[in-house]
Order: C-alpha cells, then structure tokens, then sequence
C-alpha cells in the first residue's frame, strides 16, 4: 500500500460525458501528479500540482482539467469523453523536497 | 528534455537465470532514475531509485540497477529469476525542480518480463 487513494477505481461512462476522478496523497506530501497510461500511448505525464498550484503541465488534453484543494486532495476533470480517453488514470505523490513519487492503485476509466 | 528507452518489449528467461532489463535515458542535467514494477491489474510500485552518490543500487525483491553516467544507462538486474517476478517494468527519468525535489516522471515504454518454468 503506496498510501495515496484514488477513486473510484473503476468507470464506466458513455462518450460526451464528464467524470470527476480522486485523489488523496500520502500524508505530509504537498506534490500531486496525474498520469494516463494506455495501451497505445504508455504512461503519459498529465500535470501536476504542488500545495495548490499548478507546477507542471504534460500531455494534458484542453477538456481535461485538475485542481488541488487546501486540504491537499485532487481532482481530475475530463469532459466531452471519447472512446480514445479509455485508459488507466494514476495518481501519485511526493514530498516537495523528496524524490520518490509514489503511486496510487489507479482508476480505470471505460468510455463506451 | 529527458527521454527513456526500453531495449525489448517483451524479455522471457528461465526460473533461475540472470534477469537483465535494459534502460537508457536522456537528460541534459544529472537525473533521478527510477525503475517501477507494475503486477497486472495494480498499480506501479517503486522498486529502486538513484539520486546520487553509489551508483549500484539495490531495491526490493532482490533487484539491483546501476547508473554509468557515461553509458546513459540504468539497467535493472536480478541474480536469480522467481515466478512471482513475471510483471511489467518501466524506467523512469525525472529532473530536479527548483526546490531539489522530483519533477513529474517520464517513463520509458516499458518491459514485459516473461518467466519460463
């Protein structure tokens, strides 16, 4: 158990839909990341996020977007679905002054 | 930009043999390299980092990796493969931020590891 949460673990939503995913980090960590990993695009760096601003943006899609609250959870909006958006969605964390990033279980995201 | 190649998708070795996944990176500053192991259906799990200093690692399971700085190389190894070893390993190359801490990671493709009986 890494100790960063993600839910749910398994969606499924039909195409133009909007769904919200989870994630609490390990306690004490300020930094959270998202990553996709899919079949055709591997594990792909989405943003990231350190005690409530944005750090770090990667291969994020415009209908995708992300926030970290106070209390240091984040979310991950993707909007407008496609078939292409299927994929395993991760989140992970860090200490800022660290340098081990630890990654939740993931939430599977099916889009029919 | 840091980058990360995976030489073999897919590697099968015996129960028993030396496990050899091979990892180079490209980076323009010193990075942090990673390698993750990802059992099917669950998540990534760190088996080993480098950061600095020794620069043969060893990590959970019995893995072990070693930076050469002049190969641009991190391969992961294993004396004698298990069973339970059969995964998917990526390698991973993050840089320093600001405040010395890990940037976001970037991942190699990936290494499919196969374990013969």
């Amino acid at each position: 158990d890494s100790g960063v949460t993600q839910t749910p673990k398994h969606l499924i939503t039909a195409t133009g839909q909007r769904v919200t995913l989870r994630c609490s980090p390990r306690s004490g960590d300020l930094s959270v990341y998202w990553y996709q990993q899919s079949l055709d695009q591997g594990l792909q760096f989405l943003i990231q996020y350190y005690n409530g601003e944005e750090r770090a943006k990667g291969n994020i899609l415009e209908r995708f977007s992300a926030q970290q609250f106070p209390d240091l959870h984040s979310e991950l909006n993707l909007s407008s679905l496609e078939l292409g958006d299927s994929a395993l969605y991760f989140c992970a964390s860090s200490v800022f002054a660290g340098n081990t990033i630890y990654f939740g279980e993931g939430s599977w995201l099916t889009v029919v | 930009a840091q980058s990360v190649t995976q030489l073999g998708s897919h590697v099968s070795v015996s129960e028993g043999a030396l496990v050899l996944l091979r990892c180079n990176y490209s980076s323009s500053v010193p990075p942090y390299l990673f390698w993750y192991v990802q059992y099917p259906n669950q998540g990534l799990q760190l088996l080993l980092k480098y950061t600095t200093g020794a620069t043969l690692v060893k990590g959970i399971n019995g893995f072990e990796a070693e930076f050469k700085k002049s190969e641009t190389s991190f391969h992961l190894t294993k004396p004698s493969a298990h069973m339970s070893d059969a995964a998917e390993y990526f390698c991973a190359v993050s840089l320093r931020d600001s405040g010395g801490g890990a940037d976001g990671l970037t991942f190699g493709k990936g290494t499919h590891l196969i374990i013969q009986p």
